[in-house]
């Protein structure tokens, strides 16, 4: 059981290219969502997905697509990166049952645009 | 979007010692979860809290709800440096899922 898993582990882009983060889980669940971690600016919701062919916009959407094909599989579409998007970003799954979201996180990707 | 305001900011202590971190918001919690982030990793969910009052105990962290249901804290007992990281609330339902900006605590020997 792998849990969440992200790929790449570090990025360096250039201003105006386009790249594609992977995030995968094996734990069946519904709930999909992607961070972006800044300092002092907490953990911030890009995207959100609640299953597969179902997404939706979080709080800071701009410049990334989403798409959830499968349960297992939620990537993140840098469409023209931007010195703006150096980020750490976190992928996170979560079992809907309940009235809570207990997230699992993958182990993040370090995004630098130069 | 429900605000979450951790405090404090940043907490440096000695191994052994006890500390407190709270989670506030004006609004009232559906349910609460806290996580803790080593540097270079995700959070990683510690505890869910959702009834009033409600106590949970992991080792030695102690989770209390308030009973109105708008704050939480955090407490460790005799800190170890095994115990430094980000400590993170978050809260929210699936398209406002919102974190707190966290408590960075570094415990030293």
């Amino acid at each position: 059981n792998a849990g969440v898993t992200q790929t790449p582990k570090f990025q360096v882009l250039k201003t105006g290219q386009s790249m594609t983060l992977q995030c995968a889980q094996d734990m069946n669940h519904e709930y999909m969502s992607w961070y972006r971690q800044d300092p002092g600016m907490g953990l911030r919701l890009i995207h959100y997905s609640v299953g597969a062919g179902i997404t939706d916009q979080g709080e800071v959407p701009n410049g990334y697509n989403v798409s959830r094909s499968t349960t297992e599989d939620f990537p993140l579409r840098l469409l023209s990166a931007a010195p703006s998007q150096t980020s750490v970003y976190f992928c996170a799954s979560s079992y809907t049952g309940g009235s809570s979201y207990e997230q699992y996180f993958g182990p993040g990707t370090r995004l630098t645009v130069t | 979007t429900q605000l979450l305001e951790q405090s404090p900011q940043f907490l440096s202590i000695q191994e052994g010692e006890n500390l407190t971190v709270y989670c506030n918001s004006s609004s009232v919690f559906s349910s609460l979860q806290w996580y803790r982030q080593e540097p270079g990793e995700g959070p990683v969910l510690l505890v869910t809290v959702v009834t009033g009052g409600e106590v949970k105990k992991l080792k030695r962290l102690t989770f209390q709800f308030g009973d109105a249901r708008k704050d939480s804290s955090l407490h460790i007992t005799a800190a170890q440096p095994g115990d430094t990281g980000l400590y993170l609330c978050e809260t929210g339902t699936a398209s406002k899922l919102t974190f707190g900006t966290g408590t960075r605590l570094q415990v030293t020997l």
